[in-house]
């Protein structure tokens, strides 16, 4: 198993939907979790960061994390153009490193 | 602007050339960490230092690749003899401490192309 697996995609949703993006970790990555975007040919921007059991909300993202299913998700609400973007979920084991999944590539249908 | 810093950020080597990337971290900030991305693969840690100390090395190649981030300047990530494999997004990252859920900040990147 992968220590960080994500649906590669692409995902493709409507303007004004809900994008919802899954991850799931082995046991080496469970400390920590964040989700980063990344546009085209540009840097990792940290979206969000989670740490217990349940959700986090920030304006129109929420991550979700379950521990027990060893599952974290974003749901991004309200689906825009610009959130049309590379997704990278990143776990932390404790050791400072973090751990990349593969990403999933969204794409917003105006 | 009190982002992490990056330069190059382009930089084309030929085969055999030495190539320097430097990265100074966020205002504050005294951990930093080096990251590759290949072409269509993720992102993959490399090193992990703070002021003077190399603290997790597990990631970088034995040969050819070494890090400093020394007690003034920035930090330095540096390829000898590059080879074609070797072109790629090289991402630094700084946190503040591990006591704050080591939150990562990413700079710029420095694309390197090797001829």
């Amino acid at each position: 198993q992968k220590e960080v697996e994500q649906n590669s995609g692409p995902l493709s949703v409507p303007e004004g939907a809900i994008a919802s993006l899954n991850c799931t970790y082995s046991d080496r990555v469970s400390q920590s979790f964040f989700w980063y975007r990344q546009y085209s040919g540009k840097s990792p921007e940290l979206i969000m960061s989670i740490y217990s059991n349940g959700d986090k909300e920030d304006g129109r993202f929420t991550a979700q994390l379950n521990k027990a299913s060893q599952y974290v998700s974003l749901l991004i609400r309200d689906s825009q153009p610009s959130d049309s973007a590379t997704y990278l979920c990143a776990g932390e084991g404790g050791n400072e490193k973090l751990t990349f999944g593969t990403g999933t590539r969204l794409t917003i249908i105006p | 602007n009190a982002g992490v810093m990056q330069n190059p950020r382009h930089l084309v080597r030929r085969r055999g050339q030495e190539a320097r990337l430097r990265c100074s971290p966020m205002k504050g900030h005294s951990h930093v960490y080096w990251y590759r991305q290949l072409p269509e693969e993720g992102l993959k840690f490399m090193v992990y230092l703070q002021k003077e100390n190399i603290i997790d090395e597990s990631g970088m190649p034995k040969e050819r690749f070494s890090a400093e981030f020394p007690k003034e300047g920035p930090s330095i990530l540096r390829i000898q003899q590059v080879v074609r494999g070797d072109s790629a997004a090289y991402f630094c990252a700084s946190s503040r401490s591990i006591a704050a859920n080591n939150e990562q900040f990413f700079g710029p990147g420095t694309r390197l192309t090797v001829l």
